[in-house]
């Protein structure tokens, strides 16, 4: 139990086109999700936090209006990068709080690999 | 801030031995959460273990256990007879109770030789 689906895997795109990365758990609810980046042989740096029916939260740095995100539903939120760059290039991964008896663990999506050429 | 520090990039074992991967942590906070998270090749994050804070025994799951020391503000993983499936990136973390942000370490890159 508890998967987080993360779709797609790997995406390549040209610069200045918009991509969207899909974040699902698919057998539980979440109220919150997480939005990570993480670029080759470094850390997990957190860029967003995922509220459902409410506004992202976006940490220090990140462009809200680059990388919007929306959490629609409690199994699903998703992260578009408008008008993508090759700086943009990097592993984007999920992660989603479980509603209920699971809600201490954070659970993470397989990851995203973004190429923009 | 918190901030999560791991001071070895890379560490090595052999198969069967045991090996030490350290963390600190920097907090004015109480009440926190720790972690220890694998990331394989296939780069999916993977939940060893966890320790509350305010839980002075240490943490074990089968070969891996932890040595908590609070006052200390350091986390250390250590895994018994290591495998061959255990090389992988480890990531230290750490979570205020009151949110679910996590902050990762740097992390160590654990390779186990045969």
């Amino acid at each position: 139990g508890a998967v987080v689906s993360q779709h797609p895997s790997w995406v390549i795109c040209k610069s200045g086109t918009s991509v969207k990365i899909e974040c699902r758990s698919l057998d539980f609810q979440a109220t919150t999700m997480f939005w990570y980046r993480q670029f080759p042989k470094q850390s997990l740096m957190l860029m967003a936090t995922s509220n459902e029916g409410s506004k992202a939260t976006y940490e220090q740095g990140v462009e809200k209006d680059k990388f919007l995100i929306n959490h629609a539903s409690l199994t699903l939120s998703t992260l578009t990068v408008t008008s993508a760059h090759p700086e943009d290039s990097s592993f984007y991964i999920c992660s989603a709080r479980p509603i209920g008896g699971l809600n201490e663990k954070l659970f993470f999506g397989s990851g995203t690999q973004l190429s923009v050429l | 801030a918190q901030t999560v520090t791991q001071s070895q990039p890379e560490m090595s074992v052999q198969e069967a031995e045991t090996v030490t991967l350290s963390c600190t942590y920097d907090t004015s906070e109480s009440d926190y959460y720790l972690f220890w998270y694998k990331q394989p090749p296939s780069r999916q994050m993977i939940l060893v273990i966890r320790q509350e804070a305010y839980k002075q025994q240490n943490a074990t799951e089968n070969r891996f256990s932890v040595n908590f020391q609070k006052a200390a503000k350091s986390f250390s993983l250590k895994i018994s007879d290591s495998q061959l499936g255990d090389a992988a990136m480890y990531f230290c973390a750490y979570r205020d109770a009151g949110t679910y942000k996590y902050i990762f370490g740097t992390g160590t890159r654990l390779k186990v030789l045969a």
